[in-house]
């Protein structure tokens, strides 16, 4: 399967804890992103990256999220100290350059009980 | 503020039947918008996109209008089939999604 993944498909965690997500993007894509999704809701963009620079962030994204991309090939998202406002799918997407097309991952679904 | 929002949160259509699903934003300077279709338990499925310099564009049984007078983007789905059930969202460029529309194909 050449799409992208996302490691782990689910987590369950407890408040105060610290989660950390990889989402591995199509190989020759070099810009990554990263999303936030509620039931009911579409996805809410958190940041993105272009090789391993992180180019934007959004408001959203409190100090206790952090996203790294070291190599310019997987990515993780960590949230510490996690709170119950924090479950959601995670999605991660992934473009070649500016392509319009995101090819999204299926996504790690966060509880924090 | 910018937003991207959709008139109808659920859309019900006889199979074979055309579905249209609608959208309306509030940034006009957006350079684009695209569809995706999202099904249960997976992530957004890219469909289609329409520049700001278009006001229709066709693909594969879905067609996109986009009317910029009233900030307004629909999706048609020609001859609905039962695969096309999923949440449907519109999104203006890659950071801005609209909450989606549920597509149930009535047998």
């Amino acid at each position: 399967d050449t799409g992208v993944s996302q490691d782990p498909r689910h987590k369950i965690t407890k408040r105060g804890q610290n989660v950390t997500f990889r989402c591995d993007p199509i190989s020759e894509h070099n810009r990554l992103y990263w999303y936030r999704q509620t039931l009911g809701q579409g996805p809410e963009f958190l940041t993105y990256f272009q090789n391993e620079a992180q180019l934007e962030k959004s408001r959203l994204l409190s100090d206790r999220f952090s996203a790294e991309r070291p190599k310019g090939s997987f990515s993780t998202l960590e949230i510490q100290r996690t709170e119950q406002g924090d479950s959601a799918m995670y999605l991660c997407a992934s473009s070649l350059n500016e392509n319009v097309k995101l090819f999204f991952g299926s996504g790690t679904q966060l509880s924090v009980l | 503020g910018e937003s991207v929002g959709l008139h109808l949160p659920t859309l019900s259509v006889q199979e074979g039947d055309n579905s249209i699903i609608n959208c309306a934003y509030s940034n006009s300077a957006s350079d684009y918008f695209i569809w995706y279709k999202q099904e249960s338990g997976k992530g957004p499925q890219f469909i289609i996109d329409i520049r700001s310099n278009m006001d229709k564009r066709q693909g594969q049984r879905v067609t996109v209008l986009l009317n910029k007078t009233v900030k307004h983007l629909s999706l048609q789905i020609a001859a609905t089939q039962p695969g096309d059930s999923a949440v449907y969202f519109c999104a203006e460029g890659k950071i801005i999604f609209g909450k989606g529309t549920r597509l149930h194909i009535l047998p």
